[in-house]
């Protein structure tokens, strides 16, 4: 059982919009940013989002990414088939002498 | 460009333990922290625990405290996690990945790619 909540699967056609959303608490969400990881099939995690809403170089502007309190939103416009992967949040937990926390992931599929 | 580079596959008989080693190149090793993070089969990523070179102090997570031991040799810019009393649920990818940031902001990235190992008698 992971500590930040997120759908298990999403889905959508190419040229779509969809969203993925991550819940947590008060003492990750609500206390830290928010940073989103792509992982294609058989590869590493690759940071897609951070501090709540920044893309690192590279990174096209379909993807943008939110945080409310103690959710937070990932964005992804102009679905491409390329997209297919899943995708997980994260963030820093002030508890238990402070820990990172992940989502479960959110299984794209680009219909 | 910053690199992480980990080493090969390894099978472990239940009971042992397991080193996985992370060579960083093309940044400034000292200065960043290492995380280790693993990824049961068709599972989520679970992070273990993480040291900042310079400082040399690793911060482990509640689950592993005992069993995961976080080292670095600044020298050769090496990061390294050792787990013991390996069980089958220990069959993992093991990732390192450097933690950047500042303030309240951190975040990996940059990943090495995953080390397999896998526990079976």
């Amino acid at each position: 059982q992971s500590v930040l909540t997120q759908p298990p699967s999403a889905s959508g056609t190419p040229g779509q919009r969809v969203t993925i959303s991550c819940s947590g608490s008060s003492s990750n969400i609500g206390s830290n940013t928010v940073n989103w990881y792509q992982q294609l099939p058989g590869t590493a995690p690759k940071l897609l989002i951070y501090s709540n809403n920044q893309r690192p170089s590279g990174v096209p502007d379909r993807f943008s990414g939110s945080k409310s309190g103690t959710s937070a939103s990932l964005a992804i416009s102009g679905l491409q088939s390329e997209d297919e992967a899943d995708y997980y949040c994260a963030a820093w937990d002030d508890s238990l002498n402070g820990h990172w926390v992940f989502g479960g992931g959110t299984k794209l599929t680009v219909l | 460009q910053v690199q992480l580079v980990q080493s090969g596959a390894e099978v472990k008989k239940p009971g042992s333990s397991v080193k996985v080693s992370c060579k960083a190149s093309g940044g400034t090793f000292s200065s960043y922290a290492i995380s280790w993070v693993r990824q049961a089969p068709g599972q989520g990523l679970e992070w273990m625990g993480g040291i900042i070179p310079i400082f040399g102090t690793a911060n482990y997570a509640q689950k592993f405290q005992g069993r995961v031991t976080i080292t670095t040799d600044e020298s050769t810019s090496t990061a390294y996690m050792e787990l013991s009393s390996l069980r089958s649920e220990d069959t993992a990818v093991y990732y390192c990945a450097r933690e950047v940031g500042h303030s309240s902001s951190w975040y990996f990235d940059y990943w090495g790619q995953g080390t397999l190992v896998t526990v079976s008698s």
